[in-house]
């Protein structure tokens, strides 16, 4: 399978509890994005990376999550000191840059994480 | 961004073609606009994009109004497996999408 991978699939934790999510993107794909999904709501996005470059972070990263992709490849989201609002489905998605006004995503199928 | 708007919910009976509307009326020159589907519990699949003409794949059919003020996807032959929440997205740089509610597409036998 070349698409987008991620792991797990699924965490459940305690409150207070660090958790870290992996995203594997389509290998030749030089952006990734994190987006966050609760339920009934549409994705939201949270970070993107360009290469190993984190560009853009919305106001929705407090500072207890953190995202590192350290070699312009797979990429880590570490949330630190779950609380129970961030239970949610965690998105990765992929992109080879086109320019500046194309830009097809491709998307994992997520990380539910629940805590407890 | 522009701001996108769709109705929350439609049926279609099987075999018939699903059109699915967006309004999208402050999009400006350069912003692409892009269709999406979520299936329950995975991930978001990309169906169609397109910026000035319609455009046409395996999946369906996008129609953007000359205006560009709004754009319908057509599913041509709507079938079981097409149950899902439809996103329609406007986008015209290269951060992430804003998705809104989108539009829940229910199949009927």
């Amino acid at each position: 399978d070349t698409g987008v991978s991620q792991d797990p699939r699924h965490k459940i934790t305690k409150r207070g509890q660090n958790v870290t999510f992996r995203c594997d993107p389509i290998s030749e794909h030089n952006r990734l994005y994190w987006y966050r999904q609760t339920l009934g709501q549409g994705p939201e996005f949270l970070t993107y990376f360009q290469n190993e470059a984190q560009l853009e972070k919305s106001r929705l990263l407090s500072d207890r999550f953190s995202a590192e992709r350290p070699k312009g490849s797979f990429s880590t989201l570490e949330i630190q000191r779950t609380e129970q609002g961030d239970s949610a489905m965690y998105l990765c998605a992929s992109s080879l840059a086109r320019g500046i006004f194309y830009n097809e995503q491709f998307f994992g199928p997520g990380t539910r994480l629940t805590v407890l | 961004d522009a701001k996108t708007t769709q109705p929350t919910s439609m049926d279609c009976a099987e075999g018939r073609a699903a059109n699915l509307p967006c309004n999208h009326s402050t999009i400006s020159g350069n912003e692409y606009v892009y269709w999406y589907r979520q299936i329950h519990s995975q991930g978001p699949q990309y169906i169609i994009h397109g910026l000035k003409n319609n455009e046409t794949n395996e999946m369906a059919s996008l129609i953007i109004t000359e205006d560009r003020k709004s754009s319908t996807l057509i599913l041509p032959h709507a079938t079981l497996r097409d149950t899902a929440v439809y996103y329609c997205i406007v986008r015209a740089t290269q951060v992430g999408y804003i998705f809104g509610t989108g539009t829940r597409l229910k199949v009927l036998a």
